[in-house]
Parts: structure tokens; sequence; C-alpha cells
């Protein structure tokens, strides 16, 4: 079945490091990779997609890369705070609009 | 905008009785989805709508899930008879569709967390 995967084990990281989350996808070729932020209690809150055709995206402090031959996005925060503590979920997409999500991994910032 | 809005918050129920979710997407947005997450699982797709016609709802557990979207600003699920395996957060998620359907972020709603006894 498609398959979408993430370290479940939680990343803890200093503040001013690099966090870098992994996502791995199996049985499918996804047209678009997103990653989206949840925190307890709330709904996932988007924050950004690439396309298969596309290596690296970035925004802010944050940048995102899809290696189809690896299938794999690779998801980093640099000069992360402890505000940038959350689940961070990827999620793949094809053409009809279903997106499948990673169970998510967890990010601790510690000051 | 007002974002996604779901109700209710939260609801508690008795197994064997029915429920009811309701969502109100974000205005202009042509596609609905609706998801179910647990700590076992995570976030699992139960079924999505693009102009109010459901496009798959291969995700929806069994019989006793239904969603219907009688309209663009309204969507419900329902599970009849409800079962304490059910107790998950709900969450509906709209999109805009205007770049094609796979190419647009989604916009969740707070979720409604459901427990069944």
């Amino acid at each position: 079945s498609q398959k979408i995967e993430q370290n479940s084990e939680a990343l803890n990281i200093q503040e001013g490091k690099t966090a870098t989350l992994t996502c791995n996808y199996t049985n499918y070729s996804p047209a678009y990779l997103q990653w989206y932020r949840q925190d307890p209690g709330r709904g996932p809150v988007f924050l950004l997609l690439i396309r298969e055709n596309e290596k690296e995206k970035r925004k802010e402090r944050l940048k995102v890369t899809f290696d189809t031959t690896l299938k794999q996005s690779l998801f980093h925060i640099t000069a992360s705070q402890p505000a940038d503590s959350a689940t961070y979920l990827c999620a793949g997409s094809s053409n009809t609009g279903k997106l499948i999500f990673g169970q998510g991994t967890t990010l601790q910032v510690k000051p | 905008d007002a974002g996604v809005i779901q109700s209710p918050r939260h609801e508690v129920t008795e197994m064997g009785q029915e429920v009811t979710l309701r969502c109100k997407p974000i205005s202009g947005h042509n596609s609905l989805f609706w998801y179910r997450q647990t700590m076992m699982r995570g976030l699992e797709l139960l079924i999505y709508f693009n102009n109010n016609v459901p496009i798959d709802d291969s995700g929806m557990p069994e019989d006793r899930f239904s969603a219907k979207m009688p309209n663009a600003s309204f969507s419900t699920l329902k599970i009849q008879p409800s079962e304490p395996r059910d107790s998950a957060v709900y969450f509906c998620a709209s999109s805009p569709g205007t770049r094609g359907l796979g190419h647009n972020e989604q916009f969740f709603g707070p979720g409604t967390r459901l427990t069944v006894l």
C-alpha cells in the first residue's frame, strides 16, 4: 500500500542548531510533497509544498528537498528556536488531491 | 476569514448512539476533506469531496460511517452506531483547488475530539 514514513522518535536539538527531519515514501510516486506543523490540540498548519520536478524549496528559515531517486524528502529548520517545537507532518499528494500523511516527527528545541 | 469551522469541539457519547460532526469550509474553497487522527494510526483520510461530489471514500472504515456535503458551505460526518474504537480526533479541511487538485495546501479546522464510552 502507499505509505509515507517519518521517524517516529522525537528529535531533540539545541536552540540555534539546524533541525533535519526525514520523510520517505513507498509504493507510489507523489506528484507533490507537503509539510505541515501541528501543535498539541490544534489542526495541522501548512508550511511548504514541493513538486517532484523541484529539487529544493525555501521559505524563511525552512528548506525542503525532494529526491525522487531516494524517494525521500528532507525538511530543515535553520537557527531553530524553542517556538519551533511541534510535530511536523509530511504528506504526499497526487494530481487527484488526495493526501497521504506520515505519522509525524516531534521536534523539541531546548533553550 | 474565520477559517474552517467544526462543531462540536468535544463530544462524549455512549456506545450505540448516533454521532454527527459538522464542518463549514472556507468560503470559495471547492475541496473538502474529512480525516481521523489517533496515536496508533496517525492522520487518516476518510473521504473527500470536490465541488460537493464525493471523489474518494475508500478511507471510510465501514458502513457505520457516512458523509454528506449538501452545499458548498456545509458538510457532515455521521457515525451510526458509534463504538469505543471510533474515539479519535476528527478533522475537516478545505482546499481552494485553484491550481489543480493536488497542488493546493489544505486548511484544517480545530478538530472534534470524540469519546465513545
